[in-house]
């Protein structure tokens, strides 16, 4: 069965501090991995987009690494701002189309 | 550029009651997807189009969902009857194409059927 796993399920930062979310898949065959931010009450909105060959993409303050042999990715937010509150849903598709299946995503709260 | 438009922002129906959604894809998108959406979930895909073309809709409740995309611009995604269990945010998404393009999602449309 095709599986997207993220964790921790949530978790709470000091502002300015650093933190890294996990996802663990088991999408066969994979054709590229993203990760999406996803605001309160908001649709998700595209962070990083990365196929196989590709084993680190950053986006300002958000770094996504890829190992496609152990089928795992981690999402690094450096500095983190109040801002940065949110759900981080990690997102394969498989073969090669737009056939996407969903993590069930990190809650990440950044207090001050 | 102008993001993908949904409407109603928000719905509260009784169970058995009809409800529509509508859906702008961003100018140019060949590909529409609606997703559902339930609280503390990641987003589940209820049917994909192709222009006006349907290229996956495996996962749609036939049997009381529907959805049409007709000029392959504007869609309509309609419940009926709504049960307790539709209760979720109905995503709209565009992408140039298929394959690896990036998705853009709009806000979303959140029905509560009580």
């Amino acid at each position: 069965k095709n599986q997207v796993e993220q964790s921790p399920q949530s978790l709470i930062i000091l502002e300015g501090k650093n933190c890294t979310l996990q996802c663990n898949y088991t999408v066969s065959p994979f054709s590229n991995l993203r990760w999406y931010k996803q605001d309160t009450g908001r649709g998700p909105v595209s962070l990083t987009i990365m196929t196989f060959s590709e084993n680190t993409k950053s986006n300002g303050r958000y770094t996504a690494t890829l190992d496609a042999d152990t089928k795992q990715s981690s999402l690094h937010i450096t500095a983190s701002q109040l801002s940065d509150s949110a759900s981080y849903i990690c997102v394969v598709s498989k073969g090669g189309g737009n056939k996407l299946t969903f993590g069930t995503g990190t809650q990440l709260k950044v207090e001050l | 550029e102008a993001g993908v438009a949904q409407s109603p922002r928000y719905k509260i129906i009784e169970k058995r009651q009809s409800v529509a959604f509508w859906c702008n894809p961003i100018s140019g998108h060949a590909t529409l997807y609606w997703y559902q959406q339930i609280l503390g979930q990641g987003p589940k895909l209820l049917i994909q189009f192709q222009n006006n073309g349907v290229v996956d809709d495996s996962q749609l409740p036939k049997d009381r969902f529907s959805a049409e995309r007709l000029k392959g611009v504007d869609s309509t995604l309609k419940i009926q009857p709504a049960k307790l269990e539709d209760s979720a945010v109905y995503l709209c998404a565009s992408s140039p194409g298929q394959g690896w393009n990036t998705i853009y999602f709009g806000e979303g449309s959140w029905l509560t059927v009580v």
